[in-house]
């Protein structure tokens, strides 16, 4: 099975800050990498889809990088309403990151 | 608009069963494949099960295996789970969720509210 390791588990950062969440397969993915936005007591709701396209009506600050190993979920200014556990999915064979929960500081 | 609507879910005691239902409205339903997720209290997700849009290919987890059951009536626009010989460790929030198939791999969305399972003597 392929593993999925997301850091930071949690971060506290300002409003207007760069947030960066990182997620590392145990192998190669190519390009089958997703990312979810959960917010308190909601379901997850799909963010970006194949590393870097932004599903319809997400807001422009959040984009997708990376291939391979190493993929990055960029907040470019944080927002309040981003307070939420972000996970991201490989889509080989589904298996999701531990999850990385953004606070405001 | 695409909605998801999961029932089905409650309290059972170990060993028990239980049936789940997804009612798929404002899509094609008998075009997608579809999957359950699940997640634990405080917990990350867990995908469970995923069946193709004319049931040919079936997958579960390996946790569920031989004890849930993924199926679905396209001509009621439906998706179930039965559940069988539940433990402790199945207690989780169930999520039914639409395979998205999108250029460069699928996806998940949309996802339903989910219906809480309690497996507890």
């Amino acid at each position: 099975d392929i593993q999925m390791t997301q850091s930071p588990s949690s971060l506290s950062a300002s409003i207007g800050d760069r947030v960066t969440i990182t997620c590392r397969p145990s192998q190669s993915i190519g390009s089958y990498l997703n990312w979810y936005q959960q917010k308190p007591g909601k379901a997850p709701k799909l963010l970006i889809y194949a590393v870097s396209s932004l599903q319809s009506g997400v807001p422009s600050r959040f984009s997708g990088s990376g291939s391979g190993t190493e993929f990055t979920l960029t907040i470019s200014s944080l927002q309040p309403e981003d307070v939420a556990t972000y996970y991201c999915q490989q889509s080989y064979s589904t298996t999701f990151g531990g999850g990385t929960k953004v606070e405001i500081k | 608009d695409v909605q998801l609507v999961e029932s089905g879910g409650g309290l059972v005691k170990p060993g028990g069963s239980l049936r789940l239902s997804c009612a798929a409205s404002g899509f094609t339903f008998n075009t997608y494949s579809m999957n359950w997720i699940r997640q634990a209290p405080g917990k990350g997700l867990e995908w469970v099960s995923f069946i193709t849009s004319t049931s040919d290919y079936i997958y579960y987890a390996d946790s569920v295996k031989g004890r849930f059951t993924i199926s679905r009536d396209n001509a009621k626009n439906s998706l179930y789970l039965q559940m069988n010989s539940l433990r402790a460790e199945d207690t989780a929030m169930y999520y039914c969720v639409r395979d998205y198939s999108a250029s460069g791999g699928d996806a998940l969305d949309p996802w339903g509210q989910g219906t809480l399972v309690t497996v507890s003597s």
